[in-house]
């Protein structure tokens, strides 16, 4: 079965300082990774995602992930904290031939101090 | 060029009514995915339509919940005699192809209230 846990649900860094937000999945196959974020009383809008090419993946606004298989991760990364990055990050997982589904975890919230 | 719209934003019901949430995918995507975000919890997957078919309904409960995706117009969850566990945001997706890696694009979600 494939799972994602991140780690902290809640994460706090000042503005300027680097950004990491942890994503581990378990999946017997090789997954497919996604980044989300989420806005308050918004959707989800799509930040990055690795599907089999490079393990080091870049996104929009300055984010960055990378695929580690030994570790079974992908935490998110931004070397530099902006106000406007404050938000919920869901990461989340698919996988080829079990369907279409994404499997997501619990979300971190994000907050930048000033 | 918009994007997944649903409606409507915000809905409040009372026990025993019934919730209707509608999603209109982003042009030229026929795969919709209905996902349910319960409070400080990720969303959790509840059906796959394509057009005029339910292709996993895995996710969703077995009594009171149902959905269509036909032919012309939008997509329909459908939540009869609701009880106030099913206060949650419910977020429709769409995707153009339903390979596993694609990408699949948000709504801004319906967030449903029982009383």
């Amino acid at each position: 079965a494939q799972s994602v846990t991140q780690l902290g649900s809640h994460v706090s860094v000042s503005e300027g300082a680097l950004v990491l937000l942890r994503c581990n999945y378990s999946s017997s196959v090789p997954p497919y990774l996604f980044w989300y974020v989420q806005y308050p009383n918004q959707g989800l809008q799509l930040l990055l995602k690795y599907t089999s090419a490079a393990t080091l993946v870049k996104g929009i606004n300055g984010f960055e992930a990378e695929f580690k298989k030994s570790e079974t991760s992908f935490h998110l990364t931004k070397p530099s904290a902006h106000m406007s990055d404050a938000a919920e990050y869901f990461c989340a997982v698919s996988v080829k031939n079990t369907g279409n589904q994404f499997y997501f975890g619990t979300g971190t919230s994000l907050t930048v101090i000033p | 060029n918009a994007g997944v719209m649903q409606n409507p934003r915000h809905l409040v019901r009372r026990r025993g009514q019934e919730a209707r949430l509608r999603c209109s995918p982003m042009k030229g995507h026929s795969h919709v995915y209905w996902y349910r975000q319960l409070p400080e919890e990720g969303l959790k997957f509840m059906v796959y339509l394509q057009k005029e078919n339910i292709i996993d309904e895995s996710g969703m409960p077995k009594e009171r919940f149902s959905a269509e995706f036909p032919k012309e117009g939008p997509s329909i969850l459908r939540i009869q005699q609701v009880v106030r566990g099913d206060s949650a945001a419910y977020f429709c997706a769409s995707s153009s192809t339903r390979v596993s890696q694609e990408t699949q694009y948000f709504g801004p979600g319906t967030r449903l209230l029982v009383l």
